[in-house]
């Protein structure tokens, strides 16, 4: 199975210090996208950044930014300067064919 | 805001009941999907769909089936709940033309089936 990895099922971190959580993922597409989503205690999904396999940079929306690196299948999110707010369920994701396929998730906490 | 209610929000049924969960877009985008989430899982996809009428099954489809009547609307049916179904649902819709492209969510459902 194409499957995707997320190593860190959860991390602390102090605020305001920048935090990176890893993804790798496993595919033979030659053309596909990653995604980060965050769930936060409340439950709902939220879309954070989308990364297409051909894109030449990285992907940045405000303070997250992802570490692509195709050849090594990594697709890491780093998101800078954390706030209180960014406690929450982070997934990655990858899109084929008409489903996304997802990591397990990491649940990361900021504290203050 | 991508417009997008699922209903009911939480829902408790007994083992071998019929449900049916309900997802509202309030835009015409073409495709949509159902996910299940489990503890210590991703979403898993349970089917989706391409257009009206148009439907296809995803990774854990058994025990569920789907129907697409209107562009907006994108129904989940478990014919004969199961406790192994007790799980919080998630519709999404696709906002591009291909099935690749970036999913936004519902709420999500909680469901309990004793």
């Amino acid at each position: 199975a194409q499957k995707i990895t997320q190593t860190q099922p959860g991390m602390f971190v102090q605020e305001k210090e920048a935090v990176t959580l890893d993804c790798t993922y496993d595919t033979s597409d030659p053309s596909y996208g990653l995604f980060w989503y965050k769930q936060p205690s409340s439950g709902e999904m939220i879309f954070l950044i989308y990364q297409g396999s051909y894109d030449q940079q990285n992907a940045t929306e405000g303070r997250y930014s992802l570490n692509f690196q195709k050849a090594r299948k990594s697709a890491n999110l780093v998101i800078s300067a954390s706030q209180l707010g960014d406690s929450a369920m982070y997934f990655c994701a990858r899109g084929s064919n008409y489903q996304l396929i997802w990591g397990a998730g990491t649940k990361l906490i900021i504290k203050p | 805001d991508a417009g997008i209610t699922q209903s009911p929000r939480h829902k408790v049924t007994e083992t071998g009941t019929p449900v049916t969960l309900r997802c509202h877009q309030t835009e015409n985008h073409r495709y949509m999907y159902w996910y299940r989430q489990d503890p210590g899982h991703g979403l898993r996809l349970i089917h989706y769909s391409y257009g009206v009428k148009d439907t296809d099954k995803g990774e854990v489809s058994d025990g569920y089936s789907v129907s697409r009547s209107k562009t907006e609307d994108f129904l989940l049916t478990l014919e004969s709940a199961t406790s192994s179904q007790t799980s919080v649902y998630f519709c999404a819709i696709g906002l591009g033309e291909t099935s690749t492209d970036t999913q936004y969510f519902g709420p999500g459902t909680r469901l309990t089936v004793l």
